[in-house]
């Protein structure tokens, strides 16, 4: 079992619609998870982390974890084309060392 | 914001020439930094973990004497890829936090695209 999984997709949605990623991951005692977003042949950047059981909300962007369940998700309302991207959710493991482990990305595309 | 600076951005390199990569942590002190390696259309995959001061921890699988880490001080580390080969070629990132509590983020540099003829 991989440490995060993910959909690897191409999700696609049209314009305006709501996209729903989602990530699992397997180490119960993991604290932070992160989304990212990754545009071909360029670096991660953050979109939002968090670490408390519940939704958190910034903008178009809502992180949903519930721990119990081992689950975390990304909702995009709206959907822009630009959104149009690589999206990696990334966990930061109960061990000591403070890395993150990634996904493999779900590919969304938003179409016009 | 935290911001990390990453050069080179693309380097082409023979195959047998080493390759060193810097990541500058610019506004705050990076205790902890990451080197990832990402493969077309592949997820980032961790290669080591290093504190400042101290020696690098490698995943399994990379080879500690190929890939050398530095991370002889709280704002800068450095990957060196030595005698390189056209297998290294990849996507080199690397990443930096102030802390390992749950409340501190990461920061990516904006990667290295190494191309090994």
């Amino acid at each position: 079992q991989k440490e995060v999984e993910q959909n690897s997709g191409p999700l696609s949605v049209p314009e305006g619609a709501i996209a729903s990623l989602n990530c699992t991951y397997s180490d119960r005692g993991s604290q932070s998870f992160f989304w990212y977003r990754q545009y071909s042949g360029k670096s991660p950047e953050l979109i939002m982390f968090i670490y408390s059981n519940g939704d958190k909300e910034d903008g178009r962007f809502t992180a949903q974890l519930n721990k119990a369940s081992q689950y975390v998700s990304l909702l995009i309302r709206d959907s822009q084309p630009s959104d149009s991207a690589t999206y990696l959710c990334a966990v930061k493991t109960s061990s000591n060392t403070g890395k993150l482990i990634f996904g493999q990305g779900t590919t969304l595309q938003v179409k016009p | 914001g935290a911001v990390v600076s990453q050069h080179p951005s693309r380097v082409i390199c023979k195959s047998g020439t080493s390759v060193k990569i810097e990541c500058r942590s610019l506004d705050f002190q990076a205790t902890t930094m990451f080197w990832y390696r990402q493969f077309p259309k592949q997820s980032l995959m961790l290669m080591a973990t290093s504190n400042e001061g101290s020696k690098a921890t490698y995943e399994q699988g990379v080879e500690k004497d190929k890939f050398l880490i530095n991370h002889a001080s709280l704002t800068l580390s450095t990957l060196t890829v030595t005698s390189a080969h056209p297998e290294d070629s990849s996507f080199y990132i690397c990443s930096a936090t102030g802390g390992q509590s749950k409340y501190y983020g990461y920061t990516f540099g904006s990667g290295t695209r190494l191309t090994v003829v």
